[in-house]
């Protein structure tokens, strides 16, 4: 059965610390990976991933991907308190099903 | 432009009772996709409507379903409620069905009791 995990569930930290949210999947006929943000309802578009080993960043943020070992991480320098969110990964398969993660609940602590 | 809005916002039913949510996706979206989220299962995949037809259906049971109008507005209905179907459902549309560029809307919270 395809599944993709994520960890830590929560994480507490304070602002200006660095953070490494991980994802592990096991889906079939991989096509992408992605991460999302969700701060109140409707989760946000981050970063997809699609080639092991290149590094995909946007400001504080960076996400990279190990085809080989099955896992994603996403990280974030310098957290602020606006960083506090659900973050989810999902995994797209060749034939179009998306698999979420359960997210990992970040706070950042002012 | 007009992000996806979803409605009623919030929703309460009683068990047994049938549900019918709306979706409206971005002007010049095609595909819609409906999400479930829970506090224990997270978000998962319902189903996704592409011009009018249903292109991708995830593990729920028949009580859930939907269709997709020719303007692309979406509608999903779940049957027979029970308890474990008080959830965030969310939708999502795209262009072409790209996960990628998926824009979600904010959700219908619907409590069974």
């Amino acid at each position: 059965e395809d599944k993709v995990v994520q960890s830590p569930l929560s994480l507490v930290v304070h602002e200006g610390d660095t953070v490494t949210l991980n994802c592990s999947y096991e889906v079939t006929n991989f096509r992408s990976l992605l991460w999302y943000k969700q701060e109140k309802k409707a989760p946000t578009f981050l970063f997809m991933l699609t080639s092991s080993g290149i590094e995909k960043k946007s400001g504080r943020l960076s996400s990279i991907l190990d085809k080989k070992e099955l896992f994603s991480i996403l990280n974030i320098t310098a957290t602020q308190t606006g960083d506090s969110a659900v973050y989810l990964c999902a995994v797209e398969s060749r034939d179009d099903k998306i698999i979420f993660g359960k997210g990992t609940r970040l706070h950042i602590l002012p | 432009k007009a992000g996806v809005t979803q409605t009623p916002r919030y929703l309460i039913k009683t068990r047994g009772q049938q549900v019918t949510l709306s979706c409206s996706p971005i002007s010049g979206h095609r595909s819609v996709s409906w999400y479930q989220q829970t506090p224990g299962q997270g978000l998962q995949f319902l189903f996704e409507y592409f011009s009018e037809t249903q292109r991708n259906k995830g593990n729920f049971p028949g009580r859930f379903s939907g269709r997709q109008f020719s303007n692309s507005r979406s509608e999903m209905n779940v049957s027979t409620l029970e308890l474990g179907d008080s959830a965030l459902y969310l939708c999502a549309s795209s262009v072409q069905g790209e996960a990628y560029e998926q824009y979600f809307g904010p959700g219908t919270r619907l409590t069974v009791t």
